[in-house]
């Protein structure tokens, strides 16, 4: 079955980083894109980019440009989502989400299958 | 980037009744809309893709329709495990994007 497990909660400090992965099972690693989503609390949904696992080629939304940086290892089938400069505003929960193309040339997706979150708290 | 617009933020209804929820592209998406539910504490789970397919083991009494720019939820006969928040959001274009979230209460 597919599975997506994500890294625990992370506490962090104005202005650091933090990383989160996002390791994937079940399925071959390598024919689904990965999205990152996010959720700050009590608001609603904000997707923040999307990775291809095979060449590892990224495309970031413009918000987190120069902030976000998404990576895999395809040898444990993990994708990892770093974000820097942290601010109070990014105390959020963190999703990766599988895409799943549902045309046959690959236009328009939905995320199929989620991780459980990931917490992260930036406070001083 | 394309704005989703969710009416209404909110409803409250009871078991039994018929409930739409409507989403509003500020562009033309053709098809290329998806529902999402969400319960307290967990992540989102997609009902309905591509405005009007149900997701494999999603109950029949979720469906959607619409296309372009105006699409519907509609839950048939309303159960106590449907109490949630239900997010549309565009795979047309990138940035993907959300709409704001209906949360629908017990009555």
């Amino acid at each position: 079955q597919v599975q997506l497990v994500q890294s625990g909660a992370e506490v962090k400090k104005p202005g650091a980083s933090v990383k989160v992965s996002c390791k994937a099972s079940g399925y071959t690693f390598t024919r689904n894109y990965i999205h990152w989503v996010r959720q700050a609390p009590g608001q609603g949904l904000e997707w923040m980019g999307i990775m291809n696992p095979s060449g590892g080629s990224t495309t970031y939304a413009q918000k987190f440009r120069g902030r976000v940086t998404m990576t895999r290892d395809t040898s444990t089938s993990t994708v990892y989502m770093e974000l820097s400069s942290l601010k109070s505003e990014d105390t959020a929960v963190y999703y990766c989400a599988r895409d799943a193309p549902y045309y046959s040339d690959d236009s328009g997706d939905a995320f199929d299958f989620w991780g459980q979150g990931t917490m992260v708290i930036v406070s001083s | 980037d394309i704005q989703m617009t969710q009416s209404p933020s909110s409803l409250s209804a009871s078991v039994g009744d018929r409930v739409t929820i409507t989403c509003r592209a500020s562009e033309s998406i053709d098809t290329y809309l998806n529902w999402y539910q969400q319960k307290l504490g967990k992540a989102p789970k997609v009902l309905i893709y591509a405005a009007t397919s149900l997701q494999s083991g999603v109950s029949s009494r979720f469906s959607g329709s619409g296309s372009g720019t105006d699409f519907t939820l509609t839950i048939s006969s309303l159960q106590p495990e449907d109490f949630a928040t239900y997010y549309c959001q565009q795979s047309y274009s990138t940035p993907r994007t959300f709409g704001q979230g209906t949360k629908v209460e017990i009555k």
